[in-house]
């Protein structure tokens, strides 16, 4: 089966760094996503691990490691803007495209 | 460019009425995804295209769901004698080609069942 695990809200402070953690468990692996979506919005693509370690683009960071099946996506001098949920996806089977995304997390951003 | 683009954005339809929502890609595009998402939640898989053919229905919930892309472009998603059930967002996203990873998503068909 699938479960991808990540919390359900969290708060932070503009500015800030938050780190907002996701785990998996799927029949196969072929890379772990991280998607933003703001309220009303379609999500649209951040970042892409397949190997182990960390992503870096802009204020933005993903780190992946398979063994434990945890990723987690760092973001850093927080700005109100970044107020939406962040959804975890993983492409599941040896040589599918199947995607399998998480219920997402609501970061708040405040003042 | 054009992004992801789907029709009718908002769809109100009697119990049992069937619907066909429509998705086009990014011009060139490869694969083509369906996904269903209900408030507060993420994206649900129900079935992907890799030009023409359908290479994984296993996410479509049960026989009345059915999805076909027969030019290798445009895309139907076809539900039968809706339910009420069915309501929620329908989104396509399309990616470049068979080994990319980025989607694109488009603004999804919110359907209403009454």
């Amino acid at each position: 089966g699938q479960n991808i695990d990540q919390p359900t809200e969290m708060t932070a402070t503009e500015g800030a760094i938050v780190q907002i953690n996701c785990t998996y468990q799927t029949s196969g692996f072929n890379g772990l996503f991280w998607y933003q979506q703001h309220a009303g919005e379609a999500p649209t693509f951040l970042s892409y691990n397949v190997l182990d370690g960390l992503e870096e683009k802009g204020r933005f960071s993903s780190f992946l490691s398979r063994s434990k099946g945890y990723s987690y996506l760092l973001l850093k001098e927080l700005q109100m803007k970044d107020s939406a949920s962040y959804l975890c996806a993983v492409r599941e089977g040896t040589g599918g495209f199947k995607t399998i995304f998480g219920a997402g997390t609501r970061l708040f951003v405040k003042a | 460019g054009a992004g992801v683009s789907q029709s009718p954005r908002y769809k109100v339809t009697k119990r049992g009425q069937d619907v066909a929502l429509r998705c086009d890609p990014i011009s060139g595009h490869v694969s083509l995804y369906w996904y269903r998402q209900a408030l507060g939640q993420g994206p649900e898989f129900l079935t992907y295209f890799n030009y023409e053919a359908q290479q994984d229905k296993s996410g479509l919930p049960n026989d009345r769901f059915s999805a076909e892309r027969p030019e290798g472009s445009i895309s139907t998603l076809t539900i039968q004698r809706t339910e009420q059930r069915d309501s929620a967002m329908y989104r396509c996203a399309s990616s470049p080609g068979i080994d990319s990873y980025e989607q694109y998503f488009g603004p999804g068909t919110r359907l209403t069942v009454t």
